[in-house]
């Protein structure tokens, strides 16, 4: 699987949009782009997933450039609950996701 | 409702004991997955089964083994070779079908050994 960078730690004011970025330079063709989120002491959470076309659902949007070697999480309106760390993983099957150590999301009231 | 259910969520042991961690999952799902995660890291794969009676070593498998005899069912034996233990413990399925990697993961055991 690709190997993904992300930042170590963001703030966001509540109430505003939360974009989370992701580079994935080395993503070959048939692999995927998914989210997952864990708020402290749980299990993390799948969010979103996209392949090369943006996609949207009730949690979040998900913008992939052209070239597919970055992506941007989008929160819409950030709430206290959307504090976790968010994690961006690339993979093309279901054998083996490597989760690094993802985006420390702060939302401010 | 469907899920994915470990127990219990605190494990404490003493040094020299094996441990088994339980996760039973009622999502019909072929794959099953152990993850170790030490504080303010990421997921470390420990192991993982594709189909029932079939398992893979993943990352960081010295000192622990698994079994799959049911397809509900991934026990992990955290054994007296593993030599730091103390770790938050997650467990996780997903399907099998195309490229998809969603996985649902259940609420996790903190293992403490002393």
């Amino acid at each position: 699987d690709a190997k993904t960078t992300q930042p170590t730690s963001m703030d966001c004011a509540e109430g505003r949009a939360a974009n989370l970025p992701c580079n994935h330079s080395t993503i070959s063709g048939n692999e995927y782009v998914y989210w997952y989120r864990q708020i402290h002491s749980q299990g993390p959470q799948y969010i979103i997933h996209g392949l090369k076309n943006n996609e949207t659902n009730e949690m979040a949007s998900l913008i992939i450039t052209e070239d597919r070697k970055s992506s941007t999480l989008i929160l819409p309106h950030a709430t206290l609950r959307d504090t976790a760390v968010y994690y961006c993983i690339v993979s093309g099957g279901y054998q083996k996701v490597t989760f690094g150590t993802g985006t420390k999301l702060q939302v401010i009231p | 409702d469907g899920g994915i259910t470990q127990s219990p969520k605190y494990l404490f042991r003493k040094e020299g004991q094996n441990v088994t961690l339980s996760c039973e999952q009622n999502l019909n799902h072929d794959a099953m997955y152990w993850y170790r995660q030490d504080p303010g890291q990421g997921l470390r794969l420990i192991y993982y089964s594709q189909i029932v009676n079939d398992f893979q070593k993943g990352d960081i498998a010295e000192g622990y083994s698994v079994s799959r005899e049911k397809k509900e069912s991934f026990p992990l034996t955290v054994t007296s070779a593993q030599k730091n233990p103390t770790a938050f413990y997650l467990c996780a399925s997903s399907t099998t079908s195309g490229p998809l990697a969603e996985q649902y993961f259940g609420p996790g055991t903190r293992l403490t050994v002393t």
